[in-house]
């Protein structure tokens, strides 16, 4: 089946430097790819998409100056928490999905625990 | 603006007993709906989905959800919970406004005792 890689699970930064996020899929091709984050006891939270060679969109509030997301190829799409602060701090979740349209399955990643310290 | 409901936000239940969780969704048109789990160590894993066609779908690890059109409702029933069943449920739909991302309902948590 198809496969998503995220890397790091976990990482430990400091106020005010930045951490990237990596997000591959391992035997697809994904046209699309979104990214989430998630509160401790709450729900994913929708941050972005982002189509292979195309700027991200960004939902509602979620800074895309903060949260720089690149999708250059079709297997790899990075999330960069810049100027990290304590309240970044959270669960970031990638999915992967290989067309366009809603009847296409979507791959998660396994996630990354953000800690600001 | 479309969105799902998960009016439970803890339900327990005793091993062997039925369960069903309640997800109403708001939408002019019918939206594509999934049922996800998330246990922790685990990760997010698809449950089922229904996009059109059967309103009663199947899914994995005996769990089948039925779309009613008249109540806006898509609950997700298992005749038999298993302990291992514990987890965090989310209601999930897309829809084309959104260019077909998954939107997260609030979720319920599923506590079962013995």
């Amino acid at each position: 089946g198809a496969v998503v890689s995220q890397h790091p699970s976990r990482v430990i930064c400091k106020s005010g430097t930045s951490v990237k996020i990596e997000c591959r899929s391992l035997d697809f091709q994904a046209t699309t790819m979104f990214w989430y984050r998630q509160f401790p006891k709450q729900s994913l939270m929708l941050m972005a998409t982002s189509n292979e060679g195309s700027k991200a969109t960004y939902e509602q509030g979620v800074e895309k100056d903060k949260f720089l997301i690149n999708h250059a190829s079709l297997t790899l799409s990075t999330l960069t928490v810049t100027s990290a602060h304590p309240e970044d701090s959270s669960f970031y979740i990638c999915s992967a999905r290989e067309g366009t349209g809603g009847i296409y399955g979507y791959t998660f990643g396994s996630g990354t625990r953000l800690t600001v310290v | 603006a479309q969105s799902v409901t998960q009016p439970d936000i803890h339900i327990t239940v005793s091993e062997g007993a039925s369960l069903e969780l309640r997800c109403n969704y708001s939408y002019g048109a019918t939206p594509y709906l999934f049922w996800y789990v998330q246990s922790p160590g685990q990760g997010l894993q698809l449950l089922l989905k229904y996009f059109s066609g059967d309103t009663l779908v199947q899914g994995i690890k005996g769990f089948e959800a039925e779309f009613k059109r008249s109540q806006s409702s898509f609950n997700l029933r298992k005749p038999s919970v298993h302990w291992s069943d514990a987890a965090e449920y989310f209601c999930v739909y897309s829809n084309s406004n959104s260019g077909y991302a998954l939107n997260f309902g609030k979720g319920t948590s599923l506590l079962v005792t013995p």
